[in-house]
């Protein structure tokens, strides 16, 4: 595709039940970013794929985060048993080949009832 | 991990004047660093990048400058225009990691 996509565009949930997150990175991108950003607040790591190498998921705040990269392409994030401090809007991005210019898509905001 | 401060978190300056935005970082083998501006309600963009090679790089009215001594690198906006106003992100990254860690943000506002 032209950009980075992601869906949806806004989720809300009730507490307590599991969301999943997808993003469609551009086309040929090796690397890609999960990011976290609350309201008015910066961009906080959450993990990082690159190629066909072990995930960086050293950015994850417990253990109910995960993600996984389907054949070096289309990415999930799954937050699992939502709590209300997970609200917020979750950004991926994609670069060709890491340490280059990162293309961000539009995010999903997470808000959790 | 590397670590990434900024300063300062907000900014206001008179239209035509120049901003400057502040990063240090903390990890001596950064050798990327981009700088995203993101408007209200958009995504990042990136607006200009310098690598550890290059001391100074230009754009129009936006440059940014590195001193790897001191592992500091600045963005200077010139002329600025309404148009600017925004949240500026500086991030570093590193050959081998490649896991960009953004600093908290500046918000800029460019009083008419």
């Amino acid at each position: 595709g032209a950009g980075v996509s992601q869906s949806p565009s806004n989720k809300v949930t009730e507490k307590g039940k599991d969301v999943e997150l997808r993003c469609d990175p551009i086309s040929g991108h090796t690397a890609l970013y999960w990011y976290r950003q609350s309201l008015g607040q910066g961009l906080e790591f959450l993990i990082y794929f690159q190629g066909n190498s072990a995930p960086d998921k050293s950015g994850l705040p417990s253990d109910r985060f995960s993600a996984e990269r389907t054949g070096g392409s289309v990415s999930t994030l799954t937050i699992q048993r939502t709590q209300q401090e997970d609200s917020a809007v979750y950004l991926c991005a994609s670069s060709s080949d890491g340490n280059t210019e990162a293309f961000f898509g539009q995010g999903t905001r997470l808000t959790v009832v | 991990g590397e670590n990434v401060e900024q300063h300062p978190s907000t900014l206001s300056v008179q239209e035509g004047d120049s901003a400057v935005i502040k990063c240090t970082y903390s990890d001596s083998a950064s050798n990327y660093f981009p700088w995203y501006k993101q408007e209200l309600g958009k995504r990042p963009q990136l607006i200009i990048d310098i690598r550890s090679n290059v001391g100074e790089k230009k754009d129009q009215r936006i440059a940014v400058t590195l001193n790897k001594t001191a592992k500091h690198f600045s963005l200077h906006i010139t002329e600025t225009q309404p148009e600017d106003s925004a949240v500026y992100f500086c991030a570093a990254s590193t050959s081998g990691t490649y896991k960009y860690i953004f600093g908290t943000g500046t918000r800029l506002k460019v009083l008419a």
